[in-house]
């Protein structure tokens, strides 16, 4: 069955720098992955998959993450971080035909 | 319409009692999806429907919860005699077509039950 960790409930960052979020997931075939994430009070919104294809892929307010299967891997990055990133991120795992596999979720704050 | 609404976004009920939650889609999705999400963990699937038939219902925790959607646009999850345990965040979303897997699924802003 298919499984996804993050590792970190929680994550700190000062404004202006590097955000990573780390994701694993556990599978003997490679899913569709895909990145969420949860403002107070609103819905899950999508910030990138992985379907095929390139490795790397570039999603919305400058977040990226690459996908690697020799590690099971799929972080989460941003160069930079700015106050309105502050959020919970959620990892997500598809297997073709099966259902949505989320991780537990990591909370990101940004200092000033 | 615009995105995905839920109904009612808060509700407390005591123990026993049931309970329906409303989900109105994105008119032109055709998959709907249900998920159960407790406080500081990620949204878990309980069942989902292409249109009105529900070919996925694995997730539903017992048969207290129950889900339909008769006309494949709005969706409700039932559950019967609920149990403090099943206190969460429930999760509607939809997507244009559920095959292959790689849709955005589009959420909505859920329904926080709290059963006393």
């Amino acid at each position: 069955a298919q499984s996804v960790t993050q590792l970190g409930s929680h994550v700190s960052v000062s404004e202006g720098a590097l955000v990573l979020l780390r994701c694993n997931y556990s599978s003997s075939v490679p899913p569709y992955l895909f990145w969420y994430v949860q403002y107070p009070n609103q819905g899950l919104q999508l910030l990138l998959k992985y379907t095929t294809g390139a490795t790397l892929v570039k999603g919305i307010n400058g977040f990226e993450a690459e996908f690697k299967k020799s590690e099971t891997s799929f972080h989460l990055t941003k160069p930079s971080a700015h106050m309105s990133d502050a959020a919970e991120y959620f990892c997500a795992a598809r297997g073709y035909g099966q259902n949505f596999v989320f991780g537990p979720g990591t909370r990101l704050s940004v200092l000033p | 319409g615009a995105g995905v609404s839920q109904s009612p976004r808060y509700k407390v009920t005591k123990r026993g009692q049931d309970v329906t939650l409303r989900c109105d889609p994105i008119s032109s999705h055709a998959t709907l999806y249900w998920y159960q999400q407790a406080l500081g963990q990620g949204p878990e699937f309980l069942t989902y429907f292409n249109y009105e038939a529900q070919p996925d219902k694995s997730g539903l925790p017992s048969d207290r919860f129950s889900a339909e959607r008769p006309e494949g646009s709005i969706s409700t999850l039932t559950i019967q005699r609920t149990e403090q345990r099943d206190s969460a965040m429930y999760r509607c979303a939809s997507s244009l077509a559920g095959s292959g897997g790689t849709d955005t699924q589009y959420f909505g802003p859920g329904t926080r039950l709290t059963v006393l």
